[in-house]
């Protein structure tokens, strides 16, 4: 059975700009979570979908969206880039409460 | 606020040595406490959880002790091997809700 599977690996963009991160879950997983992983912040949560709706979102800024689609991949939405915002971002697909974890998406922003 | 707060920051342990990892949480609805292990450049793995109705869970060479009244969960890696070497992240969470609470992490180092 194939993992969570997020792309792209890395991404650099510029101060301002706007990224969009992908995520395809664990066949059969309808949960997908969002985290952001820094070296002083830590993991913290972004927000969780379930069945295309948004059903949990954690203390981020509204610059910070996602979505999910009808096959429960999802992507996460970041607007005007600051710097603060190089992380890797994970991405956890759930089911009966277990969350599993991708590789994540190293984003640098210069 | 900190909702898990996990100690210590970094651990040296000798080859088959017992390495043991503590957590502390605020929440008392938390009921789903799981233990992640993560390589350099990798996500997070699911080692192995624990849920309050009982009081330890013990998988190979790992093991999950939980103090429901004190309102901690450490983990303990009996024979700690090289291959250990990672960071070790405790979390908690409600049931239903997909939103897991992480500890600061534990850098371990196992020395052959």
């Amino acid at each position: 059975k194939a993992g969570v599977t997020q792309t792209p690996r890395y991404l650099i963009k510029t101060r301002g700009q706007q990224v969009t991160l992908s995520c395809s879950p664990i066949s059969g997983h309808r949960s997908v979570s969002w985290y952001q992983q820094t070296p002083g912040q830590g993991l913290q949560f972004l927000f969780e979908y379930f069945s295309e709706t948004q059903r949990n979102k954690g203390n981020f800024p509204g610059r910070f969206s996602g979505r999910q689609f009808s096959n429960s991949r999802s992507e996460m939405n970041v607007s005007t880039l600051e710097l603060g915002d190089s992380a890797l971002y994970l991405c956890a697909s759930s089911y009966r409460g277990e969350a599993f974890f991708g590789q994540g998406t190293r984003l640098t922003v210069v | 606020q900190q909702q898990v707060k996990q100690s210590p920051q970094s651990l040296i342990v000798q080859k088959g040595g017992i390495s043991i990892i503590n957590c502390a949480y605020e929440n008392t609805a938390f009921d789903y406490f799981p233990w992640y292990q993560q390589f350099p450049g990798k996500g997070p793995a699911l080692l192995i959880a624990i849920r309050p109705d009982v009081s330890e869970k013990k998988e190979g060479r790992f093991t999950i002790s939980f103090n429901k009244s004190a309102k901690q969960f450490s983990l303990h890696i009996m024979d700690s091997q090289p291959g250990d070497s990672a960071t070790y992240f405790c979390a908690a969470s409600k049931t239903g809700a997909n939103n897991l609470f992480f500890g600061t992490g534990t850098r371990l180092t196992v020395i052959p």
